[in-house]
């Protein structure tokens, strides 16, 4: 089945532990975006990537690292969460860059 | 940096009638997308409307675009329960930034 797997769904963490949500896509996709989703803001891009090697910021992209070593994966990285960065992310791929976007069930993060 | 704003904030309307939404955007687009998410759950795309394009179709779905006006409409034809869900809008403007608004709920009772 194709899809856009993440993980974990859930997590609760700490203040200043790093901590890294997986997201990997099957449909050998070059385009990939993180999205994070808040009540009354919507969902605002983190970061995407249009190829491997090759990620570039998006509207809030601060406290928050991306790596693409490898077409499938797109892991997102908080290197020393804080309480501001919970909130519901999601991953999303595309293999026409923006026309369509197959996104993820979601990660519920939040930091206390 | 929001692009898209959908109107209105939520919709409530009977099993049978048609739903509309609409949203309106700020600068140029090359095509405009229109998702569904179910509570809480990832988004699932519906429909793609180009710049060239004025009007859309899928399945119960109407999509029409005005670029003079710098807005969108969705129309859902015949509704059911199931579509009870949010409905964003999206602009594509460059070649990999999908803005999105910040939805319309829409609940549809038996």
């Amino acid at each position: 089945e194709a899809q856009v797997t993440q993980n974990p769904r859930y997590l609760i963490t700490v203040t200043g532990k790093k901590l890294t949500v997986t997201c990997s896509q099957n449909m050998n996709h070059e385009y990939m975006s993180w999205y994070r989703q808040d009540p009354g803001l919507g969902l605002r891009q983190i970061y995407y990537s249009m190829n491997v090697e090759v990620t570039d910021k998006g509207d809030v992209p601060e406290g928050y690292k991306v790596s693409r070593k490898e077409k499938r994966n797109f892991p997102l990285i908080l290197e020393s969460p804080s309480p501001n960065q919970t909130s519901l992310y999601f991953c999303a791929s595309s293999d026409r860059g923006n026309y369509g976007y197959t996104f993820g069930s979601g990660t519920r993060l939040t930091v206390v | 940096s929001q692009q898209g704003e959908e109107d209105p904030q939520a919709l409530s309307i009977q099993e049978g009638e048609n739903a509309t939404m609409n949203c309106s955007y700020k600068t140029s687009i090359n095509n405009l997308q229109w998702y569904r998410q179910n509570s809480g759950r990832g988004l699932v795309h519906l429909i793609l409307i180009r710049s060239n394009e004025r009007e859309k179709h899928s399945g119960r779905l109407r999509v029409t675009l005005d670029t003079s006006k710098k807005s969108s409409s969705l129309l859902i034809t015949a509704s059911r329960a199931a579509d009870t869900a949010s409905y964003f809008c999206a602009t594509a403007s460059g070649y990999s930034t999908l803005t999105f608004g910040k939805g319309t709920m829409l609940l549809v009772s038996p």
